[in-house]
């Protein structure tokens, strides 16, 4: 079965850091690719997608991620976070063997940013 | 536009009760999605819908049923609640892909119901 993993459970850094939260799947064909952001008490928003194309993707709020497929990652990064962007990430991942229907979460990176 | 709403946003149940969890978006968009979200286990599928009429079974429907009689609507039912559905209630909804381009395979997420089950 189709699985996403993500290694940083817990996170904690000052604000102006930079920060890169790591993304793997275990799919080896053709993928869609997400993060999603779940502020404190807040339904899930997304960050940022991937489809096809530049595998550079920039999102909202200063949100970057690189799809590297050799590697079947697809890694977030941030070059200076700030306290607000404490909340909890979640990569996920839809792939043509599920005909691109369902979504597959990780288990999410949970960032606190201190000021 | 509203979205994606959900309605208890919080509910308490005795175990052996029963309630219903309604997902409603006005986006007119074809699929619809039931998850729970747990601590340490990220957001798992309990049921989906890629049209009005028609379920199918998550990673973790046990203990849950669904049903989607209008396209608007994707409802999930607990028929004897227990402590081990305690857990936040998420819906989603995506619209149906479309050949050119790849859109619409980006799930958009209702704000969630937290039940505790005692």
């Amino acid at each position: 079965a189709q699985s996403v993993s993500q290694h940083n459970h817990h996170v904690i850094l000052s604000e102006a850091a930079s920060l890169e939260l790591g993304c793997n799947y275990s799919y080896g064909g053709t993928v869609n690719l997400f993060w999603y952001v779940q502020y404190p008490g807040q339904h899930l928003q997304l960050l940022l997608k991937y489809f096809s194309g530049d595998p550079l993707v920039k999102g909202i709020k200063g949100f970057e991620a690189e799809f590297i497929k050799s590697k079947f990652s697809f890694n977030l990064r941030k070059p200076s976070v700030q306290w607000s962007d404490t909340a909890e990430y979640f990569c996920a991942v839809n792939s043509m063997n599920t005909g691109f229907q369902k979504l597959v979460f990780g288990t999410g990176t949970r960032l606190l940013v201190s000021p | 536009n509203a979205g994606v709403t959900q309605t208890p946003k919080f509910r308490v149940l005795k175990t052996g009760q029963s309630m219903t969890l309604l997902c409603a978006q006005d986006m007119n968009h074809e699929y619809m999605y039931w998850y729970r979200q747990d601590p340490g286990m990220g957001l798992r599928l309990i049921h989906y819908s890629v049209g009005e009429g028609t379920t199918a079974k998550g990673e973790v429907p046990d203990g849950y049923n669904v049903s989607r009689l209008k396209k608007q609507n994707f409802l999930l039912g607990l028929e004897s609640a227990a402590p081990s559905q305690t857990s936040v209630y998420f819906c989603a909804s995506r619209p149906l892909d479309r050949v050119s381009g790849r859109v619409g395979y980006e799930q958009y997420f209702g704000p969630g119901t937290r039940l505790t089950v005692t």
